[in-house]
């Protein structure tokens, strides 16, 4: 059991490249997510789906798309980089996805990837 | 907007101290708050889910209170250990569900 897996782990992009973020979970879990996490700025969230074919949007989107073909895949795309986008990305997932209930349950989260853009 | 701060930002301990570390957060109408502990270069690990409901958690040498009222949450760690060393981090999820807010952290040392 793997748990939540990252890809790449580090990464550098000159500005104006595009990259993908890969995250997978194979919990089964129906709610993931991406945030980073920025010194003196703690964890933001970026996107979130609650389950296959449903995403939106958090505090931080601008910049980012997202997509969620499968259960187990929720990839994260770098349009055009700039150098505010350094920072360590992390992916996170929890069971939660409907039911009040099932929001009680912990996020699980992957090793993060330290993105650079010059 | 919710804000959650986490202090102090740093602490030192000789090993084998109890310790607390604060979270408070401004916005009372949560439905959960977690603690998080973080090593350097890893993700974050899941320590502990209060839920709105509960007073307290415990698991271990941890235990984490919550009053909502307030809005403060506290971590207790007990007859800390070397590899306690990381930075801990609260987060709570608001009434809306979907999103956890975080705080800063706080990173403890715990010296032999």
């Amino acid at each position: 059991n793997a748990g939540v897996t990252q890809t790449p782990k580090f990464q550098v992009l000159k500005t104006g490249q595009s990259m993908t973020l890969q995250c997978a979970q194979d919990m089964n879990h129906e709610y993931m997510s991406w945030y980073r996490q920025d010194p003196g700025m703690g964890l933001r969230l970026i996107h979130y789906s609650v389950g296959a074919g449903i995403t939106d949007q958090g505090e931080v989107p601008n910049g980012y798309n997202v997509s969620r073909s499968t259960t187990e895949d929720f990839p994260l795309r770098l349009l055009s980089a700039a150098p505010s986008q350094t920072s360590v990305y992390f992916c996170a997932s929890s069971r939660h996805g409907g039911g009040l209930s099932s929001y009680n349950s912990p996020l699980h989260f992957g090793n993060g990837t330290r993105l650079t853009v010059t | 907007k919710q804000e959650v701060t986490q202090i102090p930002a740093a602490l030192s301990v000789p090993e084998g101290e109890n310790l607390v570390l604060n979270c408070s957060f401004t916005d009372s109408a949560i439905y959960n708050l977690q603690w998080f502990r973080q090593d350097p270069g890893k993700g974050l690990t899941s320590l502990l889910l209060i839920q709105s409901s509960q007073r307290e958690q415990t698991s271990g040498r941890l235990n984490a209170s919550l009053d909502k009222s307030s809005g403060r949450s506290t971590l207790y760690i007990a007859a800390s250990q070397p590899g306690d060393s990381a930075t801990y981090l609260c987060a709570v999820m608001n009434t809306g569900f979907q999103k956890l807010v975080f705080g800063t952290g706080t990173r403890l040392l715990v010296s032999p």
